[in-house]
């Protein structure tokens, strides 16, 4: 079974802090992806990632930066964390090319105060 | 741009009673459709998807759903609602570009009554 895991379930950071989220997937795949779920908006994209080292924003990336410094790991980034921050962050992974799913991770729910 | 749009932000039923969850998409490309379940407190899990054949898709839990190209539906159904089934549901179309990027709809909450 593929297993993405997220660092954290909950978290709860103070405004102006440099937050960082981290995810892992074990099946060696390509893509990996963050997203933020809020209530009514569904998933939002913030920052995918096809390779090692290679990022692509999504369409809310403002606010945030990721890192792929390994393939099994991708990490989101809230460099001055804020009040509007506050949501469920979401990572998933997927294999190359267009009609791959994508698996997802428990989800981590910040709270910034 | 790919869009996609689930009617209605809660769907109720009784138990026993048909679930019909709707979704329309919007794809300048032959599309790639899937259907995701997420449970309380709980990442995203996959029910089914349409790539290619087949236009009706049976996936997990007793959850099917039909491709229909003319009506750019691809609507969620289960014959037989059941309490475990009550979680919010998000329909997504694939992007544009090689990457396995998706975009979700706003979700459905489906709410099953004794």
């Amino acid at each position: 079974d593929v297993k993405v895991t997220q660092s954290s379930r909950y978290l709860v950071k103070r405004t102006g802090e440099k937050v960082f989220l981290e995810c892992v997937q074990d099946m060696d795949h390509e893509n990996m992806f963050w997203y933020r779920q809020d209530p009514g908006l569904g998933l939002r994209l913030i920052y995918f990632s096809y390779d090692v080292k290679m990022k692509e924003k999504g369409d809310i990336p403002e606010g945030y930066s990721v890192s792929r410094e390994k393939k099994e790991r991708f990490s989101l980034i809230l460099e001055s964390a804020s009040t509007n921050q506050t949501s469920m962050y979401l990572c998933a992974s997927s294999g190359e090319g267009r009609g791959y799913e994508q698996y997802f991770g428990p989800g981590t729910r910040l709270t910034v105060t | 741009a790919q869009s996609v749009t689930q009617l209605g932000s809660h769907v109720s039923v009784s138990e026993g009673a048909l679930v019909l969850l709707r979704c329309n998409y919007s794809s300048s490309v032959p599309p790639y459709l899937f259907w995701y379940v997420q449970y309380p407190n709980q990442g995203l899990q996959l029910l089914l998807k349409y790539t290619t054949g087949a236009t009706l898709v049976k996936g997990i839990n007793g959850f099917e759903a039909e491709f229909k190209k003319s009506e750019t539906s691809f609507h969620l159904t289960k014959p037989s609602a059941h309490m475990s089934d009550a979680a919010e549901y998000f329909c997504a179309v694939s992007g544009l570009s090689g990457y396995s990027t998706l975009t979700f709809g706003k979700g459905t909450m489906l709410l099953v009554s004794p």
